[in-house]
């Protein structure tokens, strides 16, 4: 099992609509949980910070599930600015809160 | 002003070669990263500097070597290039808590 799992997509989402998806981790030990986003050609950016008690940036809320070991990200009234892939990042304590990237979710936000 | 800047953008060359990529930061931070990004998007660590000494390195072949002159800067040496090591090399430089800001990336493309 990779240490950090993404459904690679991609999600077609209208304009307007609601996309979330998950990111699950298998170290529980995990420390700091992010996302990024990575547009085509371009470098990762980071998105937003992911708090254990969640935490909302405009249209955007991540959430942690440490019991089951996930993240979470929701778009709300998705924009067409919005397609892009999103990467998972968790950190590992122990391995000296080593970042592992997720393989990243596709997202195409359509007219 | 870019925070992160990679040079060069692109890199084609030819099997066997011999080349490096410069990164360098304005941000004052202490740690800077590679990562490898291969044709499937993963984004994967390479090395980890700290203050101009070796933190992090993955399990990468010698012919891959990093350089750190001083803490703003984190070049990396490539010898005898394989067709494998085609990929976008991506350079961040790491802020308190973790977060990566990363430069533009350089494709690179061996024949």
């Amino acid at each position: 099992r990779k240490e950090v799992e993404q459904d690679p997509g991609p999600f077609n989402v209208p304009e307007g609509a609601t996309v979330a998806f998950n990111c699950t981790y298998s170290n529980s030990a995990s420390q700091s949980f992010f996302w990024y986003r990575q547009d085509c050609r371009k470098e990762p950016k980071l998105l937003m910070s992911v708090y254990s008690s969640g935490n909302e940036d405009g249209r955007f809320t991540a959430q942690l599930n440490r019991a089951s070991q996930y993240i979470s990200l929701l778009i709300r009234d998705s924009k067409l600015s919005d397609s892009a892939t999103y990467l998972c990042v968790v950190t590992f304590k122990a391995a000296g809160n080593k970042l592992t990237f997720g393989g990243g979710t596709r997202v195409l936000v359509k007219p | 002003d870019t925070a992160v800047s990679q040079t060069p953008k692109y890199l084609v060359t030819q099997m066997g070669n011999d080349k490096s990529i410069k990164c360098e930061q304005n941000l004052g931070h202490d740690t800077m990263y590679w990562y490898k990004q291969d044709s499937k998007k993963f984004l994967k660590i390479m090395f980890s500097y700290n203050n101009k000494e070796l933190i992090i390195n993955e399990t990468v072949p010698n012919r891959f070597s990093p350089k750190s002159p001083d803490k703003a800067h984190l070049n990396l040496h490539i010898n005898s290039l394989e067709l494998g090591d085609s990929a976008v090399y991506f350079c961040a430089s790491t802020a308190p808590g973790n977060i990566q800001y990363f430069g533009a990336g350089t494709r690179l493309s061996v024949l």
